[in-house]
């Protein structure tokens, strides 16, 4: 198993609809997870943080983390076409000291006018 | 700005010669990363540095790539004897010296190869 995998999409959604990523990941890369999104052209940009089971929301997002079933989530609601982006999961190694993000290859999103 | 600064934005060289990216982290942020993103794929994590100090080199190809962050001024990623596959994007991104704390990324460096 790849060590974070993401469905690439793209992954199209109607404005005002919720839009859901997924990603999985193996037993290295199980501390802290991050959901970065990256415009075409541009950095990657910092959209939630989560490190333990459950829900954490900020604003129109929503991360969640299931640490049994080995997967994290982002949901955004009242999806914009602002919010065309590709979203890049990403997660720390356990216990390795380093804090290196390993990151999926991103689902690309695009939101319908 | 209070961002991590980077430069160049974009950097052209011919095969051979020498690129040199500097990375500037935020303000209070002692822990900076390379990652490079290569057209259509992953970013990849390169290498984690302290002042000083190079923490985890394991994600730096064996030859030509080295990095360094000295005490005073920024972080160098330097890649001598260029190749074309050394195309790609670069970004350095930066975090507080507290644990796992989210990474905050700079605008890249766009290194083309000619």
């Amino acid at each position: 198993q790849k060590e974070v995998e993401q469905n690439s999409g793209p992954l199209s959604v109607p404005e005002g609809a919720i839009a859901s990523l997924n990603c999985t990941y193996s037993d290295r890369v199980s501390q802290s997870f991050f959901w970065y999104r990256q415009y075409s052209g541009k950095s990657p940009e910092l959209i939630m943080s989560i490190y333990s089971n459950g829900d954490k929301e900020d604003g129109r997002f929503t991360a969640q983390l299931n640490k049994a079933s080995q997967y994290v989530s982002l949901l955004i609601r009242d999806s914009q076409p602002s919010d065309s982006a590709t979203y890049l999961c990403a997660g720390t190694e356990s216990g390795a000291g380093s804090y290196q993000l390993t990151f999926g290859k991103g689902t690309k999103l695009s939101v319908i006018p | 700005n209070a961002g991590v600064m980077q430069n160049p934005r974009h950097l052209v060289r011919r095969r051979g010669q020498e690129a040199r990216l500097r990375c500037s982290p935020m303000k209070g942020h002692s822990h900076v990363y390379w990652y490079r993103q290569l057209p259509e794929e992953g970013l990849k994590f390169m290498v984690y540095l302290q002042k000083e100090n190079i923490i985890d080199e394991s994600g730096m190809p064996k030859e030509r790539f080295s990095a360094e962050f000295p005490k005073e001024g920024p972080s160098i990623l330097r890649i001598q004897q260029v190749v074309r596959g050394d195309s790609a994007a670069y970004f350095c991104a930066s975090s507080p010296p507290l644990g796992t704390q989210p990474q905050h990324f700079g605008d890249g460096t766009r290194l083309s190869i000619l």
